[in-house]
C-alpha cells in the first residue's frame, strides 16, 4: 500500500524558515517523480515544485522560486521541501504527491498534508 | 503558463443525477489531464489520468473524456459520497496548473 506521510509543518514568523519532510512507503521510491502541492485556507490547489526520481531535475512555481528548495534522499525514501524567506501568502496545507509515472502521469497518491502558518 | 478554467464553479444536483464538469485549457495539452476529488479537510484523491484513464480503485461511474483544450468529467449516477470539490490539472508542462475547482452540492 502506497503511503506518503508529511511532517514539519507549524507556525513561523515572516522571513523565517521551515523544512517539510514526506516519508514514503509501498513503492520503489527512486522510480517515481514527486511534487509538492499546496492549498491556502479556503482556496484551490497550487502546484509548488517537482523533483525527478533521481533528483537530477527540479522545477518550481514562480511564486516560490529562489526561496524554496526541493530535494530527496532515496536511501531514506524521504522527500524534503526547504522553505526560506517565508511570507504570509505561503500559509497553506502542503501535500506531497506521487507522480503516476509511465504513460499516465498526474498524481496518483497524495499525503494527508501538513499545515504551514506564516504570521507575526 | 497554461491556464485551466473549470465550469461551473458550483453545481447543485441530486442522488442519481448525471452531471458533467468542463475543463478548458488555454493551449493544447494533448491528453495530459487529470481529475481529482477532494472532500472537506481531506487530501485530494486521484480519479482520472491521461484524460480518460480511470485510477485504480475509482468507481466506474466517473468518466473522463476530451483532448486538446476541452475536457469533461461526467459522473453517470451521483452517489451520496460524490458530493465534494473536483479539480482538473494539466501536466503537459511546467508549471503544472489546476482549475479553480467545481463544488458539487446536494440539491
Amino acid at each position: 500500500e502506497v503511503q506518503l506521510l508529511e511532517s514539519g509543518g507549524g507556525s513561523v514568523q515572516p522571513g523565517g524558515s521551515l523544512r517539510l519532510s514526506c516519508a514514503a512507503s509501498g513503492f520503489t521510491f527512486s522510480s517515481y517523480a514527486l511534487s509538492w502541492v499546496r492549498q491556502a485556507p479556503g482556496k484551490g490547489l497550487e502546484w509548488v515544485s517537482f523533483i525527478s526520481g533521481y533528483g537530477d531535475s527540479t522545477y518550481y512555481a514562480d511564486s516560490v522560486k529562489g526561496r524554496f528548495t526541493m530535494s530527496r534522499d532515496n536511501s531514506k525514501n524521504t522527500l524534503y521541501l526547504q522553505m526560506n524567506s517565508l511570507r504570509g501568502e505561503d500559509t497553506a496545507v502542503y501535500y506531497c504527491a506521487k507522480d503516476g509515472g509511465g504513460s499516465y502521469g498526474g498524481f496518483d497518491y497524495w499525503g494527508q498534508g501538513t499545515l504551514v502558518t506564516v504570521s507575526s | 503558463d497554461i491556464q485551466m478554467t473549470q465550469s461551473p464553479s458550483s453545481l447543485s444536483a441530486s442522488v442519481g443525477d448525471r452531471v458533467t464538469i468542463t475543463c478548458r485549457a488555454s493551449q493544447d495539452i494533448g491528453r495530459w489531464l487529470a481529475w481529482y476529488q477532494q472532500k472537506p479537510e481531506k487530501a485530494p484523491k486521484s480519479l482520472i489520468s491521461v484524460a480518460s484513464s480511470l485510477q485504480s480503485g475509482a468507481p466506474s461511474r466517473f468518466i473522463g473524456s476530451g483532448s486538446g483544450t476541452d475536457f469533461t468529467l461526467t459522473i453517470s449516477s451521483l452517489q451520496p459520497e460524490d458530493f465534494a470539490t473536483y479539480y482538473c490539472q494539466q501536466y503537459k508542462g511546467y508549471p503544472y496548473t489546476f482549475g479553480q475547482g467545481t463544488k458539487l452540492v446536494i440539491k
